[in-house]
């Protein structure tokens, strides 16, 4: 069946660091695959997407690739600050299917000043 | 994009009692979904909700125990019926719009006693 493996965390970082959080996925087909972010005390936010392969996502300084060949969409930015906190959740939907969404673990990541 | 009203935010609740969570959606939708969130941990979809048919409940899951009403295109309801503590989750619904990504409420924090 389809699943979605993220980095565990927690990650730590200092403001203005770079910031990467693996995902990998597995599924038929050409998937959809978002990144989805939670702040403390709220529901899903949508921060970005991908919908074909070599795909590139991008929201807030955030970027992912949608890389067919190594079946992955890591989220990246350059410069995190103290607001970027939250839990960031990858998640795909399969090709022509039900659009159900299949999420991963999920990784908090903490931005100290 | 779509705006999604959850009811009630938060709860404590008594084992051995039920409470509904409503989801409002302030435009039509055909496809609504229902997931939980345990503490720490990842998105799980309970069911989806399609006006005019059963809910189709995903493995684990059970009509008794979650049952689901929708009775027009921008409403839903989600009932934890029974609980006991390991209900004790966040539970959010999301709306898929025709060409876009799903959007969540901000989800029902339920705390069983």
């Amino acid at each position: 069946g389809n699943s979605v493996t993220q980095m565990e965390g927690p990650v730590t970082l200092s403001e203005e660091a770079f910031l990467t959080i693996n995902c990998t996925y597995t599924a038929t087909g050409y998937p959809s695959l978002f990144w989805y972010v939670q702040y403390p005390g709220e529901g899903l936010q949508l921060l970005l997407k991908a919908t074909k392969a070599d795909d590139k996502g991008s929201n807030k300084g955030f970027e992912a690739t949608y890389r067919k060949e190594t079946t992955s969409f890591h989220l990246e930015k350059g410069s995190v600050q103290v607001s970027d906190s939250a839990v960031y959740f990858c998640a795909l939907i399969e090709q022509g299917g039900s659009e159900k969404l299949v999420f991963g673990k999920g990784t908090k990541l903490t931005v100290n000043p | 994009s779509a705006v999604i009203s959850q009811k009630p935010s938060r709860d404590i609740c008594q084992r051995g009692t039920s409470l509904t969570i409503q989801c409002q959606v302030d435009s039509q939708v055909t496809m609504m979904f229902w997931y939980r969130q345990q503490p720490g941990q990842s998105l799980t979809l309970i069911a989806t909700a399609n006006q005019g048919s059963e809910a189709t409940y995903e493995s684990g899951f059970v009509i008794d125990k979650f049952p689901i009403s929708r009775p027009n295109l921008t409403f839903s309801t989600l009932t934890v019926s029974n609980m006991s503590p390991e209900d004790s989750s966040i539970y959010l619904c999301s709306v898929a719009l025709p060409d876009q990504p799903q959007h969540f409420g901000d989800g029902t924090r339920l705390s069983i006693l």
